[in-house]
């Protein structure tokens, strides 16, 4: 069974810029969380989808979106990048939404650099 | 979600088994406790969970306190692969907003498997 496969795996922009990332879930999964990765704040939680509707979001500013296609798959978009937005972007699927008995588990990650 | 407390880094010999404790005193009853890794710079990887009682699996067992407010994770025969950071989680198991799902992150433990 395939994994949690995020693309692109590197990615390099301007300040300014816009950038999409891509996550495809676990067949059979229709949750999928958004987490950010940087040194100075560790792993924090972005946003989750379920069933197309985004139903929880973490402390980011209005620039960081994200949606969920009716196959699970799901984007995650940030617009007038800033060099702080440096960091590696981490996409989780679970089988359901609501519960914390469902096991999230982790794509390899997006690694954003902004320059 | 309950805040967890683990040692900055532990030292392991390969072949003896790695004990990683976890501090939960604040913990609730219905709250799980779930442990991940992170090899560098990769996503992170589930390992285990539990609620109540002792669990294992082929990766690792998870030993949680009578009182629940601490746990112990324990990798039998750690190998070179298992140099990680490894984070323990409390996950409350349903929440009335869906916000279950989300991990909450600390900072974990950084085991350094050694010759």
């Amino acid at each position: 069974k395939a994994g949690v496969t995020q693309t692109p795996r590197y990615l390099i922009k301007t300040r300014g810029q816009q950038v999409t990332l891509s996550c495809s879930p676990i067949s059979g999964h229709r949750s999928v969380s958004w987490y950010q990765q940087t040194p100075g704040q560790g792993l924090q939680f972005l946003f989750e989808y379920f069933s197309e509707t985004q139903r929880n979001k973490g402390n980011f500013p209005g620039r960081f979106s994200g949606r969920q296609f009716s196959n699970s798959r799901s984007e995650m978009n940030v617009s007038t990048l800033e060099l702080g937005d440096s960091a590696l972007y981490l996409c989780a699927s679970s089988l359901a939404f609501g519960t914390g008995e469902n096991i999230q588990y982790f794509g390899a990650g997006t690694r954003l650099s902004v320059l | 979600d309950a805040k967890t407390t683990q040692p900055p880094s532990m030292d392991c010999a390969e072949g003896r088994a790695a004990n990683l404790p976890c501090n939960h005193s604040t913990i609730s009853g219905n709250e799980y406790v779930y442990w991940y890794r992170q090899i560098h710079s990769q996503g992170p990887q589930y390992i285990i969970h539990g609620l109540k009682n002792n669990e294992t699996n082929e990766m690792a067992s998870l030993i949680i306190t009578e009182d629940r407010k601490s746990s112990t994770l324990i990798l039998p025969h750690a190998t070179l692969r298992d140099t990680a950071v490894y984070y323990c989680i409390v996950r409350v198991a349903y929440s009335f907003t869906g916000t279950a799902s989300k991990l909450t992150f600390g900072t974990g433990t950084r085991l350094q498997v050694t010759l």
